[in-house]
């Protein structure tokens, strides 16, 4: 199984504030990056992904990536209550042998706070 | 309409039993996947199938058995279930096509307790 690493959390932000997601991964042949959200009972949805080093913006959602540190982070601002919910990082090794394979990390679980 | 759907959403059986998963998608996506996601919400790839031929099989006990009739559908069958197969069980599709920007689309999930 390919590592990918997230913090478990909880994380609790205030609403309104930044939350900062992080994620790494162990495959240097990771050639593509997403962050899912999950909210309990539900299945993963697409947030974003990224492939290319630095930073991607997406309304509130900014991704960021560090391919030299392997390293991808999710930032949230303006935080909402309806934000709370498991952000899943995921990472695509695409081979050409056996196309592209995805591997999921545990999930952050994020908390808002009114 | 949906893009990826599974049935049923839930599943009670019993030790021993075999039972099927169903998955379809109308998206015309040409890989479909399946993850169990335990209940510390770790998901695991479990298998993946491109143009009806599987290309990834994880480490998972033979009982589990993918099957796909054509690209819209990935069923998943168990033989003699287990406690430990208590899970909820995902199924994905995605266009691998897109390359870099290939991202997968997952169903409902289905609920599965073995008793």
């Amino acid at each position: 199984q390919k590592e990918v690493e997230q913090n478990s959390g909880p994380l609790s932000v205030p609403e309104g504030a930044i939350a900062s997601l992080n994620c790494t991964y162990s495959d240097r042949g990771s050639q593509s990056f997403f962050w899912y959200r999950q909210y309990s009972g539900k299945s993963p949805e697409l947030i974003m992904f990224i492939y290319s080093n630095g930073d991607k913006e997406d309304g509130r959602f900014t991704a960021q990536l560090n391919k030299a540190s392997q390293y991808v982070s999710l930032l949230i601002r303006d935080s909402q209550p309806s934000d709370s919910a498991t952000y899943l990082c995921a990472v695509n090794i695409g081979l050409l042998s056996t196309g592209n394979q995805f591997y999921f990390g545990t999930g952050t679980s994020l908390t808002v706070i009114p | 309409d949906t893009a990826v759907s599974q049935t049923p959403k839930y599943l009670v059986t019993q030790m021993g039993n075999d039972k099927s998963i169903k998955c379809e998608q109308n998206l015309g996506h040409d890989t479909m996947y399946w993850y169990k996601q335990d209940s510390k919400k770790f998901l695991k790839i479990m298998f993946s199938y491109n143009n009806k031929e599987l290309i990834i099989n994880e480490t998972v006990p033979n009982r589990f058995s993918p099957k796909s009739p054509d690209k819209a559908h990935l069923n998943l069958h168990i033989n003699s279930l287990e406690l430990g197969d208590s899970a909820v069980y995902f199924c994905a599709s995605s266009q691998e096509s897109r390359g870099l920007e290939d991202t997968q689309y997952f169903g409902p999930g289905t609920r599965l307790t073995v008793l």
